[in-house]
């Protein structure tokens, strides 16, 4: 059974770069047909996707986030990473990773999710 | 972006009632719809996947339908574990988008 785990600090200051982790098991994160990707849940709020990868290192991501994502694969790890730069307060929120398939247009599996609060 | 709009935002219903709940797109994405639960605390669940076809191990009772700008996600008989928050995601031209979600309540 696929897992994906989140791991990465839950504080972050005002300013400074936010980086996660996600590490897959269970099956490889070079298995053709599915990207992996980041979603977003600030508090009380609904979902903002950030952002997929594909094993090649192809990415894409949300317009409105795409200046201050950097999303990164290492299939040697079977871990995928993001880099959200200059955060604020509103970026605080519950980060989830999960697969993505291209060929159906949906997130198929997550994991459990990791509260990242942005404060001094 | 496509915009994705769900209705109601909430609803309150008893166990064993039909519900419903609509996913509108502010442009067509065809049958690139899937349907989501989440609960308190938890990541969320995919239901259901272009437009109409059920998850695997997900209940019978869960049905979507629609195509083009117009989605509904139906629940023949509600039960206990069912109350929870829906939501809708679009997958158009690499932008996937969600809907701001239905919190489904006990009357």
């Amino acid at each position: 059974q696929l897992q994906l785990q989140e791991s990465g600090p839950g504080l972050v200051k005002p300013s400074e770069t936010l980086s996660l982790t996600c590490t897959v098991s269970g099956g490889s994160i070079s298995s053709g047909g599915y990207y992996w990707g980041w979603i977003r849940q600030p508090p009380g709020k609904g979902l903002e996707w950030i952002g997929n990868i594909y094993y090649s290192g192809s990415t894409y991501s949300n317009p409105s986030l795409k200046s201050r994502v950097t999303i990164s694969v290492d299939t040697s790890k079977n871990q995928f990473s993001l880099n959200l730069t200059s955060v604020t307060a509103a970026d605080t929120a519950v980060f989830y990773c999960a697969r993505f398939s291209s060929g159906t247009g949906d997130f198929d599996y997550w994991g459990q999710g990791t509260l990242v609060t942005v404060s001094s | 972006d496509i915009q994705m709009t769900q209705s109601p935002s909430t609803l309150s219903a008893s166990v064993g009632d039909r519900v419903t709940i609509t996913c509108r797109a502010s442009q067509s994405i065809s049958r690139w719809l899937a349907w989501y639960q989440q609960k308190p605390g938890k990541a969320p669940k995919l239901l259901i996947y272009k437009a109409s076809s059920l998850e695997s191990g997900v209940p019978s009772r869960f049905s979507g339908s629609g195509s083009g700008t117009e989605f509904t996600l139906t629940i023949s008989s509600l039960q206990p574990d069912d109350f929870a928050t829906y939501y809708c995601q679009q997958y158009n031209s690499y932008f996937p988008t969600f809907g701001q979600g239905t919190k489904v309540e006990i009357k």
